[in-house]
């Protein structure tokens, strides 16, 4: 969506490499989500920020939301084969839930 | 506690019918959501349905329209299907619409894939 920009469009990285996934909206978000998609499949819940200066960690992947609530970060350490996908940010821009997404990251991590 | 359902999982249809995608949500959930998301674009929002009421809806024509029955499983449909609308159609749901916290995440379904010819 055009609220949403989403960069880079697509990674790849060896394995064991960090790597960094932005997410910017042109709102002020309510809560800012992210999920990860295999190809062709349905999206897997990974973290949700609602505060600025907010910061979520869960194994090796830590995302971060600013203190204007605009823009979110996206960490992976030390990469591994298992965390590549396509990598959503989802923002709730209007206090309502509706989701608006970014066009995904895709990452490709090479053994 | 099962997570979100979808059916069916793909689906193959001409220009000009119509098409019924159902979605069960997950258990305690009481507030559905449905996304249309095309070939290399994120999902877009199509509406959501809490209570058995549409309680929100995108850019998205009359012609799609759902509904949510009192067990909070919903159904999506679409008329007059356009080659424009094959795409993987996705249910989401979760615990309490707009509010803040948690409990506002929203879980998502495997998907249909739609083929429109």
């Amino acid at each position: 969506s055009q609220e949403l920009e989403q960069s880079p469009q697509s990674l790849i990285v060896q394995e064991g490499k960090n790597l960094t996934i932005n997410c910017t909206s042109s709102k002020t978000l309510y809560g800012l989500y992210w999920y990860k998609q295999k190809y062709g499949e349905g999206l897997i819940f990974l973290m949700m920020l609602q505060k600025g200066g907010e910061e979520k960690s869960h194994e090796k992947i830590t995302a971060k939301l600013d203190e204007k609530k605009q823009q979110s970060s996206l960490h992976i350490t030390a990469s591994q084969p298992s965390h590549a996908g396509i990598y959503l940010c989802g923002a709730d821009i209007t206090g309502a839930n509706n989701l608006f997404f970014g066009t995904g990251t895709r990452l490709t991590v090479i053994p | 506690e099962t997570g979100v359902t979808q059916s069916p999982t793909h689906l193959i249809k001409t220009r000009g019918q119509q098409v019924t995608l159902r979605c069960s949500s997950q258990s305690g959930h009481n507030t559905v959501s449905w996304y249309q998301q095309a070939l290399g674009q994120g999902p877009q929002f199509i509406f959501q349905y809490y209570r058995e009421e549409e309680n929100g809806r995108g850019n998205f024509p009359p012609r799609f329209s759902g509904l949510q029955f009192p067990n909070y499983s919903s159904e999506l449909n679409v008329n007059a299907l356009e080659l424009d609308d094959s795409a993987l159609y996705l249910c989401a749901s979760s615990p309490i619409p707009g509010l803040a916290g948690e409990g506002d995440t929203q879980y998502f379904g495997p998907g249909t894939r739609l083929t429109v010819l």
